[in-house]
């Protein structure tokens, strides 16, 4: 079955560039929407952006200005980056997968085991 | 501050019937289909409903969904310990070029 595997430094320093790549594996990485969700500690799910595999991207209203993502179809990968941390950045970073095909609509059936990112001097 | 609001705690007896709502506007669930989501402490969420009333394969007839207007609904019957989570509502907000909202979540509590 489809799964996700995530990478990336656990720790950023402030005003930094937060990085984390997740790669796709027993699955095909065309035709459907790949998001990043995070949840601060103590807090809810906050969804980031998605990517498309033809490198279409949305993103959230809130952090559309600091956030970019991309994708690598030949390499099984897609990746999150987010600009000018701070403290309020520091959360568990989740890649997911859509649940259907061509179809963005919340559904993530598919999830990373999350990657727990510091802000952090 | 979530546009999806849901109740901040739900709780239940073993073999109890719960529901947790989830409200939100025309621009979101009024428009576009509702999800639910399970997650445990140290784990990935779950999708546990989606496109309002639907169950992936391999989660229990227990849990069910249900939307009417700008609210939405997920019950669980036959509470069990392991229920014990918190849940998120999620939709698709049509403004500011569309974007995905959950709600604040729901922690339930097992009694």
């Amino acid at each position: 079955q489809v799964q996700l595997q995530q990478s990336g430094p656990g720790l950023v320093k402030p005003s930094g560039t937060l990085s984390v790549t997740c790669t796709v594996s027993g699955g095909s990485i065309s035709n459907y929407f790949w998001s990043w969700i995070r949840q601060p500690p103590g807090k809810g799910l906050e969804w980031i952006g998605y990517v498309y595999h033809s490198g279409r991207t949305s993103y959230s209203p809130s952090l559309k200005s600091r956030v970019t993502m991309s994708i690598e179809t030949s390499r099984l990968q897609f990746s999150l980056k987010l600009t000018s941390v701070t403290a309020a950045d520091t959360a568990v970073y989740y890649c997911a997968r859509e649940r259907d095909l061509n179809y963005m609509n919340g559904a993530f059936e598919i999830w990373g085991r999350g990657t727990m990112v510091t802000v952090s001097s | 501050q979530s546009v999806l609001t849901q109740p901040p705690s739900a709780s239940g007896s073993p073999g109890q019937r719960v529901t947790i709502s989830c409200s939100g506007s025309s621009s979101n669930i009024g428009r576009n289909t509702v999800n639910w989501y399970q997650h445990l402490p140290g784990t990935a969420p779950k999708l546990l409903i989606y496109d309002n009333d639907q169950r992936p394969s391999g989660v229990p007839d227990r849990f069910s969904g249900s939307k009417s207007g700008t609210s939405a609904s997920l019950a669980i019957s036959g509470l069990q310990s392991e229920d014990e989570a918190e849940y998120y509502c999620a939709a698709w907000e049509d403004s500011l070029n569309g974007h995905v909202l959950f709600g604040g979540g729901t922690k339930l509590t097992v009694l």
